[in-house]
């Protein structure tokens, strides 16, 4: 199984400071189509999964412009450009390259 | 408006079985794939299954293989998770997800629903 690796575990952030959350995939996340099935999600208090980002890079439907996302085959970072109180939460890298898909631990998001 | 709502959680004894559903509203259900991802308390997210938008392909987490059955009913735009052999370890938040994008079996979980918590407990 692929196994996720997020860093950090743990990241308080300045309201409208950056944050970065990397992950990192024991192997190649490019299938055998040519895309690479990276994503991520949110998390807050108490709610649903949110996706936020797909195929690396692409944002979901409503997803605001200060989330990103970039990387390449087993190296992959989420940032966001300014933090705002309602980005708080835990964050999920997940794979749907290779079955069994698999989540990263997660990473939490806090103010400082 | 985008409803997606799983139903049939509740507390069960170890070794016995439960069908959860969920039914999609408000969105194309029959050219996506559907999974179901789980959340014990105070833990992770852990995928759980996904079956492709015809029904034909079907795929388990490693814990899940041979216990859990997933399917769909594109008629009803309703997805099934039948689960037998329950453990005290299946105890967890259920969430059907609407995969994003079509053509794959995953691009991303992109529509979620409130969960169904399962208890397995004697």
């Amino acid at each position: 199984d692929i196994v996720m690796t997020q860093t950090p575990l743990s990241s308080p952030v300045t309201l409208g400071q950056p944050a970065s959350i990397s992950c990192r995939s024991s192997q190649s996340l490019v299938h055998s189509d040519g895309n690479t099935y990276l994503s991520w999600l949110q998390q807050r208090p108490g709610q649903p999964p949110r996706l936020l980002i797909y195929t690396i890079s692409n944002r979901f439907s409503g997803v605001p412009d200060r989330f990103s996302g970039s990387g390449a085959g087993t190296d992959f970072t989420l940032k966001i450009s300014r933090v705002e109180a309602e980005d708080v939460g835990v964050y999920y890298c997940m794979q749907v390259t290779q079955i069994p898909y698999t989540f990263g631990q997660g990473t939490k998001l806090e103010i400082k | 408006q985008v409803q997606v709502v799983e139903s049939g959680g509740g507390v069960v004894q170890p070794g016995r079985y439960l069908r959860l559903s969920c039914v999609v509203s408000g969105l194309s259900f029959s050219s996506y794939a559907v999974h179901w991802v789980r959340q014990a308390p105070g833990a992770g997210l852990e995928w759980v299954a996904v079956i492709s938008s015809d029904g034909t392909k079907k795929y388990y987490g490693d814990s899940m293989k041979g216990r859990f059955t997933i399917s769909r009913d594109n008629s009803k735009n309703t997805l099934y998770l039948q689960m037998s052999s329950l453990r005290a370890e299946d105890t967890a938040l259920y969430y059907c997800a609407r995969d994003c994008c079509s053509g794959h079996e995953g691009w991303g979980p992109g529509y979620w629903g409130q969960g169904a918590l399962v208890t397995v407990s004697s």
